[in-house]
């Protein structure tokens, strides 16, 4: 079955600091999403990647997706406190939507 | 537009007690997804509808976990007997898909559930 990861686990930032978060594919990636989930809370729809080298980007964040590595990477630049809060990245096993898989997500602080 | 509805909002049940939890999706949304996340950890797909069909359960826990959606509109996710490992947080998600194409899964709060 396919897993993802992410790294870091975790992350500290001081406001206004540029940070990246990677998410890796054990299999081939038939598109991938980035979600953000703040505490008691469910998730929030960020990006969608669906082509080799697809870079979307919304407000300050920036996603890329490498489909010949597996992998996708999250960049958020000029950090805000509002932009804490645990990110993962999801993608499905197959391309008709099937075997959904998150990954274990990377939990952002940012330091006013 | 309405998001995706969950109730209860949190449960707390002793263990070997049932407990059901239920979720309306977005209007329109044919497809409606279970997953149960620990703490600390991504969610885990549990079941997922095609309007009332469960296309995909293979990781549903069968010997006490049950789903329905038999009008392929809202869904009712089942444990009966709860045990203390079922402690999580349960989402229900939503979205509009079409075969060959990919689209976003809107999330309800989730349903926080403690076994004691």
């Amino acid at each position: 079955s396919q897993e993802l990861e992410q790294s870091p686990q975790s992350l500290i930032v001081q406001e206004g600091k540029n940070l990246t978060i990677n998410c890796t594919s054990s299999k081939t990636l038939y598109g991938l999403y980035w979600y953000k989930q703040k505490y008691g809370e469910g998730l929030i729809f960020l990006m969608m990647l669906q082509k080799g080298g697809e870079e979307k980007s919304h407000e300050k964040i920036t996603a890329k997706l490498d489909e010949k590595k597996q992998q996708s990477s999250l960049h958020i630049t000029a950090s805000q406190p509002s932009h804490a809060g645990i990110y993962l990245c999801g993608a499905h096993a197959g391309n008709y939507g099937q075997n959904f898989v998150f990954g274990p997500g990377t939990r952002l602080s940012v330091l006013p | 537009e309405a998001g995706v509805v969950q109730s209860p909002r949190y449960k707390i049940i002793e263990k070997k007690q049932p407990v059901a939890f239920w979720c309306n999706p977005i209007s329109g949304h044919n497809t409606l997804y279970w997953y149960r996340q620990n703490l600390g950890q991504g969610p885990e797909l549990l079941i997922r509808y095609e309007n009332e069909e469960a296309v995909d359960d293979s990781q549903l826990p069968k010997d006490r976990f049950s789903a329905e959606r038999l009008k392929g509109v809202d869904s009712t996710l089942k444990i009966q007997p709860a045990e203390l490992g079922d402690s999580a947080v349960y989402l229900c998600a939503s979205s509009l898909e079409r075969t060959g194409s990919l689209y976003e899964q809107y999330f309800g709060p989730g349903t926080r559930l403690t076994v004691t």
